[in-house]
């Protein structure tokens, strides 16, 4: 299967505080996994991805981990901000460059 | 930088109608995509191409045609129309035919009456 789970479909932390965000998938060929931010009215955006050779990336607030072994990635966000605020999905894709999307997560930032 | 640009940005359609949706770039990307999003919920893959001419099925191509006609091009049929459908359908491309991010067009919004 090339499923992706994704959890939560709701997440409401409080402003400062960090937010985590979990994906499964399915396909053990998936070497490429982007995480995109959706604003209200606006298409989705990449805000950072990770490939198959790395367990760890972060960029400006950003953290993205990689386990192979048990087919899972996570996002966290640290210090979140009112701006963060959107819905998140994560995505796999393999060398077919068939790109599945998880169902998605509703972040909400509260003051 | 290049762009995407989906027409028409609103389609109000018929049950059982034929309805056509257009997609174009000009990022001279090899790779598009059409995805629909119904109502705060997730993408879901219809059709891609990975070079024009080619069409590769998604999880959810029942009930649509898709046609890459040139490599800027790539449109998407809803072959029948249902009553009371409303979703989003988005166009991405990406370069290359190997994993790149997505740049994705900014919808077109579908009513079905």
């Amino acid at each position: 299967g090339e499923q992706v789970e994704q959890l939560p479909s709701i997440l409401r932390v409080q402003e400062g505080s960090s937010a985590s965000i979990n994906c499964t998938y399915e396909n053990s060929a998936s070497n490429y996994f982007p995480w995109y931010k959706q604003e209200p009215g606006e298409n989705p955006k990449l805000i950072i991805d990770i490939r198959s050779n790395m367990e760890r990336k972060q960029t400006q607030g950003l953290i993205v981990l990689l386990d192979k072994k048990a087919k899972r990635f996570s996002l966290h966000i640290t210090d979140t901000q009112p701006g963060d605020s959107a819905m998140y999905f994560c995505a796999a894709s393999s060398n077919t460059n068939k790109v599945v999307f998880g169902t998605g997560t509703r972040l909400q930032v509260l003051p | 930088g290049g762009i995407i640009t989906q027409t028409p940005k609103f389609l109000i359609g018929q049950e059982g109608q034929k309805l056509t949706l257009k997609c174009q770039q000009n990022f001279n990307h090899d790779t598009m995509y059409w995805y629909r999003q119904d109502s705060g919920k997730g993408l879901r893959l219809i059709y891609y191409s990975i070079t024009e001419n080619d069409l590769q099925k998604g999880d959810l191509s029942e009930g649509y045609d898709a046609s890459r006609e040139k490599k800027s091009s790539f449109s998407l049929t809803v072959t029948s129309a249902q009553k009371n459908e409303m979703a989003v359908f988005l166009c991405a491309s990406s370069i290359g035919t190997t994993n790149e991010r997505l740049f994705f067009g900014h919808g077109t919004k579908l009513s079905v009456l």
